[in-house]
């Protein structure tokens, strides 16, 4: 499976937009990027994916650049329940999800 | 229904003890998978059940012994675990050969082995 790179860790305040951003240069073709989040002691929760365009949802953003080597999740108006680990995974052709290590994102009130 | 069931949430059990950990979907997800996570890492696969068939196990030691009864059960039994086998474990699933589906994850079991 293709690898992801994502920072450890980011804060961002409560209600302003937060940017996580994720590099997979080595991604192929068919690889799909998908985001996940996990709150703490919960099991993780999918968030959005995309293969090319941008795409929206009731929870976030996603933007994929133009050579699909990069990524970013926007979340367009953090709360306090937006604090969890982020986790941008691709997803090939194999029957597997496989997680990196995500950042965790802190929201200050 | 669009959740994934697991039972126990808590589980203790001493190393010559056989338990068992239960997830149910009602989804109509035929692909159902087995995750364990330890404290601040991300989850690791261990079992990949498809069609009810057992389609992937990433090296899992077999004091860990899969079972999926139907479409809408999978079972994890243990047996003769080690302290280091605590963990939260993580049931998921997903409409199988789909890629672009987004798997649902259960809210886990927390394993502690004494």
């Amino acid at each position: 499976d293709a690898k992801t790179t994502q920072p450890n860790s980011m804060e961002s305040n409560e209600e302003e937009p937060v940017h996580l951003p994720c590099n997979h240069s080595t991604i192929s073709g068919t690889d799909y990027i998908h985001w996940y989040r996990q709150l703490p002691s919960q099991g993780p929760e999918y968030v959005i994916h995309g293969l090319t365009s941008n795409v929206n949802n009731r929870m976030a953003s996603l933007a994929i650049a133009e050579d699909r080597k990069s990524s970013t999740l926007i979340l367009h108006r953090a709360t306090l329940r937006d604090a969890a680990v982020y986790y941008c995974i691709l997803r090939g052709g194999a029957q597997k999800l496989v997680f990196g290590q995500g950042t965790r994102l802190t929201i200050n009130p | 229904d669009t959740e994934v069931t697991q039972t126990p949430k808590h589980l203790v059990m001493g190393m010559t003890n056989k338990k068992s950990l239960k997830c149910e979907q009602h989804m109509g997800h035929r692909a159902m998978y087995w995750y364990k996570q330890k404290a601040k890492k991300p989850p690791e696969l261990m079992f990949v059940y498809s069609y009810e068939k057992l389609s992937i196990n990433e090296s899992v030691p077999s004091r860990f012994s899969p079972e999926c009864p139907n479409s809408s059960l999978l079972n994890l039994h243990l047996h003769a675990l080690q302290p280091e086998d605590s963990a939260l474990y993580l049931c998921a699933s997903s409409s199988p050969g789909v890629r672009w589906g987004g798997y649902t994850f259960g809210s886990g079991t927390r394993l502690t082995v004494v």
